[in-house]
């Protein structure tokens, strides 16, 4: 079975500072992940995954994270908050060969000016 | 390329009352979900299907219905209307593997 902590529901940080949301996994398998951002009132955008080949991986909007099996850990980073990553964002974890996500419960980032 | 397209993008409903979501996606992905969003829970996986004519229970299969005529569509089905049943509901569509999953913009569903 495969599941997701997200360990913050909220984070807030000030414009122009790191951004670090946690989130750790359980799998069976080797596992896809993804974190994915929701604007309010909008849909959901991928903003990057993990399948498998490089532990460090980049996304959109300077996002990355970093994937530690040691850890089960897939911690979303971003060295400058910016006044629009003011959203909330999901960890999602998918068994590779499953497409069923399991999604984490969310963690509402605000930005203070 | 429209992606995923559902309709309505809101409904109000009556207790006891039955409506369809619809779902379409022209990305010709096989595999295609229903997902509720609920404050505080993420998002819970209702049905899914690997193809048409295939379908399966997710998480909270409970008071909807869901059919694969074609690879295009995926109408989810409430059968009587429930308060509980007040959520945001999202559709997705995907390539099989573990790949990208494509989000609608969501249903938002009001039971009153």
């Amino acid at each position: 079975a495969q599941s997701v902590t997200q360990l913050d529901s909220h984070v807030s940080v000030s414009e122009g500072t790191p951004v670090l949301l946690r989130c750790n996994y359980s799998s069976s398998y080797s596992p896809s992940l993804f974190w994915y951002v929701q604007h309010p009132n909008k849909g959901l955008q991928l903003l990057l995954k993990y399948t498998s080949a490089a532990t460090l991986v980049k996304g959109i909007n300077g996002f990355e994270a970093e994937f530690k099996k040691s850890e089960t850990s897939f911690h979303l980073t971003k060295p400058s908050a910016h006044m629009s990553d003011a959203a909330e964002y999901f960890c999602v974890v998918s068994e590779l060969g499953n497409e069923k996500l399991t999604f984490g419960t969310g963690t509402r980032l605000t930005i203070i000016p | 390329n429209a992606g995923v397209t559902q309709t309505p993008k809101f409904q109000v409903l009556k207790t006891g009352q039955s409506m369809t979501l619809q779902c379409a996606q022209d990305m010709n992905h096989e595999y295609m979900s229903w997902y509720r969003q609920d404050p505080g829970m993420g998002l819970r996986l209702i049905h899914y299907s690997v193809g048409a004519g295939i379908t399966d229970q997710g998480e909270v299969p409970n008071g909807y219905n869901v059919s694969r005529s074609t690879t295009e569509d995926f109408p989810l089905r409430l059968l009587s209307a429930a308060p509980s049943q007040t959520s945001v509901y999202f559709c997705a569509s995907s390539t099989r593997g573990g790949t990208e999953a494509f989000f609608g913009q969501g249903t938002r569903l009001t039971v009153v």
